[in-house]
């Protein structure tokens, strides 16, 4: 089965610092993988994907990710944090195997201090 | 406008009672899903219909049934509602070929 993990229940990081939020996954095939953010009382928000092509993937909001197939990891950055980036980040594989089922991490929750 | 609509977005409701759960989505997508969201943030996956069609029923209890009227709607009805069952309810929408999946804002559920 598939699955993902976010090794970080908290990332903290200053204004302006870059950050880095893991994520490593385990699939059968090829990896379809997915960012997503949640604020506060909202829904999960798109950042990012990777089906295939480059391995770093621009997104949505100054976001990036890379894909690394030999450490199985996709962990998203952002060069420059801002304090309305801090939020609860998701990463997801979609599994094929089973219904195009969206498996997520279990969320990395990042403060950005200013 | 909204992709992926949910309603209500909360729901306060006593033990014993049942209660419906309403998603509908613009973007002419195929598949739709319900997730739920515990108290802890871990999604976890319910169901998933593709064209109307059930593809995913995990092992929640039987209260629960998903109903999808046809392509662009995907309703979650509860019977017997129970504590437990006090949550976020997600509602979503893929398709396979652009890859991510969309989501509706959330239902809270809260069961007293």
């Amino acid at each position: 089965a598939q699955s993902v993990a976010q090794p970080e229940d908290q990332v903290n990081v200053a204004e302006g610092n870059p950050l880095t939020v893991k994520c490593t996954y385990s699939v059968s095939g090829n990896p379809y993988l997915f960012w997503y953010v949640q604020y506060p009382n909202r829904g999960l928000q798109f950042l990012l994907k990777y089906i295939t092509g480059d391995n770093l993937v621009k997104g949505s909001y100054g976001f990036e990710a890379e894909f690394n197939k030999s450490q199985t990891s996709f962990h998203l950055k952002k060069p420059s944090a801002l304090v309305s980036d801090s939020a609860l980040y998701f990463c997801a594989v979609r599994d094929d195997n089973y219904g195009q089922n969206f498996v997520f991490g279990p969320g990395t929750r990042l403060s950005v201090l200013p | 406008d909204t992709a992926v609509s949910q309603t209500p977005k909360y729901l306060v409701t006593q033990m014993g009672n049942d209660k419906s759960i309403k998603c509908e989505q613009n973007l002419g997508h195929d598949t739709m899903y319900w997730y739920k969201q515990d108290s802890k943030k871990f999604l976890k996956i319910m169901f998933s219909y593709n064209n109307k069609e059930l593809i995913i029923n995990e092992t929640v209890p039987n209260r629960f049934s998903p109903k999808s009227p046809d392509k662009a709607h995907l309703n979650l009805h509860i019977n017997s509602l129970e504590l437990g069952d006090s949550a976020v309810y997600f509602c979503a929408s893929s398709q396979v070929e652009s890859g991510e999946a969309f989501f509706g804002q959330g239902t809270r559920l809260t069961v007293v």
